[in-house]
C-alpha cells in the first residue's frame, strides 16, 4: 500500500542546474498538489491540479513547473535551480470535497 | 491578514499535563477543517478531523466555532510522544469542479517534557 510516493529523497544542486521531482499516487486522488516548507514560513502551495490535464498555480509558484499527464503523476520541475529554492517540498494528493490529504515523504533539496 | 493563524509556541508542559491550542481562520467559506501533527524533519499525517458538534479520540479533544471563526485542540494526560508541530488546516470546497485546497497554519510546537 504505497499511498504517495516521492523522489528522491535528497538531492543537492548547483545554481543553474533543472531537476525534476517526482510524485507517484495509486491511489486514484484527482487533487495533487506540491507544497514547499521552510523554516518559519508553514507549507506553502506551489502548484496545484484537480485532475489529469489541469493544473493551477499555488502561492509561490515562480521557477517551478508542472504537468499532470497522468491522474497518478504529478511532477515538479526545477527550471533553473536558485539558493532561494533551497527548502524541503512534499507532494500531496487528496480525493475531492475536503477529505484528508496523502503527504509523500519529502524531498530535501539544498542548491548551492 | 493571515488566513490561518497559529501560536508558534513552543509549548513546553510537563508529561500529564493538559494542554490546548487554538486557531483562527480568516475565510468562512471554509468548509472542512483538520489537526494535522509533523514529526521532526517528518511528512505532516493526519490527526483528526474537526466537526462542528466537536469530536473527541482518546486524549484528544477538537472544537470548532463558525462564528467566532476559530478551531481548537485539547491534548489531556500528555505522552512524551505528543511532542510535535501540530498544523491547523482548512479547506474551501467550491462547487462546480474548481480548486480544493487545503490552507496550512505554520503550526504549534508543542514540547512535552518528563
Amino acid at each position: 500500500n504505497a499511498g504517495v510516493t516521492q523522489t528522491p529523497k535528497f538531492q543537492v544542486l548547483k545554481t543553474g542546474q533543472s531537476m525534476t521531482l517526482q510524485c507517484a499516487q495509486d491511489m486514484n486522488h484527482e487533487y495533487m498538489s506540491w507544497y514547499r516548507q521552510d523554516p518559519g514560513m508553514g507549507l506553502r502551495l506551489i502548484h496545484y491540479s484537480v485532475g489529469a490535464g489541469i493544473t493551477d498555480q499555488g502561492e509561490v509558484p515562480n521557477g517551478y513547473n508542472v504537468s499532470r499527464s497522468t491522474t497518478e503523476d504529478f511532477p515538479l520541475r526545477l527550471l533553473s535551480a536558485a539558493p532561494s529554492q533551497t527548502s524541503v517540498y512534499f507532494c500531496a494528493s487528496k480525493s475531492g470535497g475536503g477529505t484528508e490529504a496523502f503527504f509523500g515523504q519529502g524531498t530535501r533539496l539544498t542548491v548551492v | 491578514r493571515k488566513e490561518v493563524e497559529q501560536d508558534p509556541g513552543p509549548f513546553n508542559v510537563p508529561e500529564g499535563a493538559t494542554v490546548a491550542f487554538n486557531c483562527t481562520y480568516s475565510n468562512s467559506a471554509s468548509q472542512s477543517f483538520f489537526w494535522y501533527r509533523q514529526d521532526c524533519r517528518k511528512e505532516p499525517k493526519l490527526l483528526m478531523s474537526v466537526y462542528s458538534s466537536g469530536n473527541e479520540d482518546g486524549r484528544f479533544t477538537a472544537q470548532l466555532n463558525r462564528a467566532s471563526q476559530y478551531i481548537s485542540l485539547l491534548i489531556r494526560d500528555s505522552k512524551l510522544s505528543d511532542s510535535a508541530t501540530y498544523l491547523c488546516v482548512v479547506n474551501i470546497f467550491y462547487s462546480g469542479g474548481g480548486a480544493d485546497g487545503l490552507t496550512f497554519g505554520k503550526g504549534t510546537h508543542l514540547i512535552i517534557q518528563p
